[in-house]
């Protein structure tokens, strides 16, 4: 159990365009999922949370009208970048916590796979 | 605001051999959670162990043990017997209790020597 999907995996886009990438948990309903970033060599930066049926909670410097969050089911959040610029370019990760205490004794997050994003 | 810091960028250790991680952090909090996370090539993040803060036990996970000082906040990886897929980003992570924020450490390259 306790897998969560990111689709796609990578992604190549003009400057200018917007990007979707998908955060699924496949097994186990998360009210709450987050969202990171990593630039290369470097740590995972949370980039917002994500809360099922209301408005995500970004954190300092991280522009919510470039980056829109969507929650609307117990099992998927979206991330989109809008007009996306080279330097969005960066890998995306997202996790997903289990609340029911099934899977972990604990609220532990379950993360993705990630999404790496090229922007030409 | 929470604080980790991992002050090694790298390390290497002969394979079989043990090696040690570490990682201190700042907080003003008394109930907290530690972990250790695993990224390999793959960079898909793997929880390795974790650490609740209000047990003194230190945690283990087969070849995996925690050394946890709360009063020094220090909290360091031994991995033992060490294998080349141990090769990875190691980041450590903490988080306040109730809170499910994770703050990351800037991460340790593991590398296994053969």
């Amino acid at each position: 159990g306790a897998v969560v999907s990111q689709h796609p995996s990578w992604v190549i886009c003009k400057s200018g365009t917007s990007v979707k990438i998908e955060c699924r948990s496949l097994d186990f309903q998360a009210t709450t999922m987050f969202w990171y970033r990593q630039f290369p060599k470097q740590s995972l930066m949370l980039m917002a949370t994500s809360n099922e049926g209301s408005k995500a909670t970004y954190e300092q410097g991280v522009e919510k009208d470039k980056f829109l969050i969507n929650h609307a089911s117990l099992t998927l959040s979206t991330l989109t970048v809008t007009s996306a610029h080279p330097e969005d370019s960066s890998f995306y990760i997202c996790s997903a916590e289990d609340l029911s205490g099934v899977l972990s004794s604990y609220n532990e997050q379950f993360f993705g796979p990630g999404t790496r994003l090229t922007v030409l | 605001a929470q604080t980790v810091t991992q002050s090694q960028p790298e390390m290497s250790v002969q394979e079989a051999e043990t090696v040690t991680l570490s990682c201190t952090y700042d907080t003003s909090e008394s109930d907290y959670y530690l972990f250790w996370y695993k990224q390999p090539p793959s960079r898909q993040m793997i929880l390795v162990i974790r650490q609740e803060a209000y047990k003194q036990q230190n945690a283990t996970e087969n070849r995996f043990s925690v050394n946890f000082q709360k009063a020094a906040k220090s909290f360091s990886l031994k991995i033992s017997d060490s294998q080349l897929g141990d090769a990875a980003m190691y980041f450590c992570a903490y988080t306040n209790f109730g809170n499910e924020k994770l703050t990351f450490g800037t991460g340790t390259r593991l590398t296994i020597i053969p």
